[in-house]
């Protein structure tokens, strides 16, 4: 099994742009997480998904930020306009039970 | 909401040192899960503790829970480099959610 993938792995780009994080959750899992993770606040969850639904988007910061996962094996983290503020390493997750399999994360630059 | 506190938040020592890091919290948790997360990696579960006063052995890392289940201890001996990354706990937020502590960044010198 890969495990959880995630692309790109590096983004960088200038504010303002739209940026679309993708992720592919291992099969067979139901439950898949995004996460934010910075220095200053450590890991946060966006929003998570329960056989493709969104359940909890508490986390989502704001209006430019969504996600969607049209599929079982897919989901897409977006930020439309994307501000400096949100430079950070996003993680996706897949679950099984409360054992969360992570990906390696993509590191994003906002200039 | 309930929340986790990790200490110290960055512990650096020679290799060879025995040392310990605590994940505390003031709410009762059902579980406590333990993740290292290597530069450049995502979290990767080492251990999870369910019962008040469990201990669980993983190698040199010995993992306690406390017994009103709020805290959470990780003590590793004779530390080595390969123990260097960043150590997160974490506990069940309701039906699905994890929340994670802070982390506690290791650094083991040579």
């Amino acid at each position: 099994d890969a495990g959880v993938i995630q692309s790109p792995r590096h983004e960088v780009t200038e504010m303002g742009q739209e940026v679309t994080l993708r992720c592919k959750p291992i099969s067979g899992h139901n439950s898949l997480f995004w996460y934010r993770q910075t220095m200053m606040r450590g890991l946060e969850l966006l929003i998570y998904f329960n056989n493709n639904v969104p359940i909890d988007d508490s986390g989502m910061p704001e209006d430019r930020f969504s996600a969607k996962m049209p599929n079982a094996s897919f989901s897409t983290l977006k930020i439309q306009p994307s501000e400096p503020r949100d430079s950070a390493v996003y993680f996706c997750a897949s679950t099984l039970g409360y054992q969360e399999f992570f990906g390696p994360g993509t590191r994003l630059t906002v200039l | 909401t309930q929340l986790l506190e990790q200490s110290p938040q960055f512990l650096s020592i020679q290799e060879g040192e025995n040392l310990t890091v605590y994940c505390n919290s003031s709410s009762v948790f059902s579980s406590l899960q333990w993740y290292r997360q290597e530069p450049g990696e995502g979290p990767v579960l080492l251990v999870t503790v369910v019962t008040g006063g469990e201990v669980k052995k993983l190698k040199r890392l010995t993992f306690q829970f406390g017994d009103a289940r709020k805290d959470s201890s990780l003590h590793i001996t004779a530390a080595q480099p390969g123990d260097t990354g960043l150590y997160l706990c974490a506990g069940p937020q309701g039906a699905q959610k994890l929340v994670f502590g802070q982390g506690t960044r290791l650094t083991i010198n040579p």
